[in-house]
């Protein structure tokens, strides 16, 4: 069974940089797509981008684009998003899915989540 | 980007109670709406991919039709299991946009 797996909750203060990683279960994620999805406190599902783990071709959605990182270790199967200057408005759970088909159209297998706290 | 609308934003529903769920996009996305479920505390699950296709091991009281524009999410029998928020997702044109979600409780 494939799973992902997220690293863990994250406190950090406004100005720092942080980097969370999605790690896959299977060698076969080597050819999926991996999208991150932010979801604010008490609000919807935002998507943020999506990564290729065999090549690391990378999509963004302009809303977070040069905001955010995504990139990926194919050799073990993780991918990660990172962030150079965090802001209070990054507070939010952030989740790591699959693209069940040839390009992360649909998101079949999720990650636990990764809840991240900016505050000074 | 592609807007997604949801109605209702929520709704109260008795068990057993036929449910729809509307999801409408903002240009022509042919069939590629996915449907997700989440839970509180959890993160979300594919029910319906390519609009009317069920995930395996979703329940067949779900089911997902339209396309283009227009596309519902009929629970046949709403059933206890079924509180949670209800998100549409356009995966037609990059970046591939939810909708606002729909909040399903029991009467």
């Amino acid at each position: 069974e494939v799973q992902l797996v997220q690293s863990g909750a994250e406190v950090k203060k406004p100005g720092e940089s942080l980097k969370i990683s999605c790690r896959g279960s299977s060698y076969s994620l080597d050819t999926s797509w991996i999208a991150w999805v932010r979801q604010m406190p008490g609000k919807g599902l935002e998507w943020m981008g999506i990564i290729y783990l065999g090549d690391s071709d990378t999509r963004y959605s302009p809303s977070f684009q040069g905001q955010v990182t995504i990139s990926a270790d194919k050799s073990i199967t993780t991918a990660y998003l990172h962030w150079s200057n965090l802001k209070a408005s990054d507070t939010a759970m952030y989740y790591c899915a699959r693209g069940r088909d040839g390009f992360g159209r649909a998101l079949d297998i999720w990650g636990q989540g990764t809840m991240v706290t900016v505050s000074s | 980007d592609i807007q997604m609308t949801q109605s209702p934003s929520s709704l109260s529903a008795s068990v057993g109670d036929r449910v729809t769920i509307t999801c409408q996009a903002s240009q022509d996305i042919t069939d590629y709406l996915n449907w997700y479920q989440q839970k509180p505390g959890e993160a979300p699950n594919l029910l319906i991919y390519d609009a009317s296709h069920l995930e395996i091991g979703v329940p067949s009281r779900f089911r997902g039709s339209g396309s283009g524009t227009n596309f519902n999410l009929i629970i046949s029998s709403l059933q206890p299991e079924d509180v949670a928020t209800y998100y549409c997702q356009q995966s037609d044109h990059l970046p591939f946009t939810f909708g606002p979600g729909t909040k399903v409780d029991i009467k």
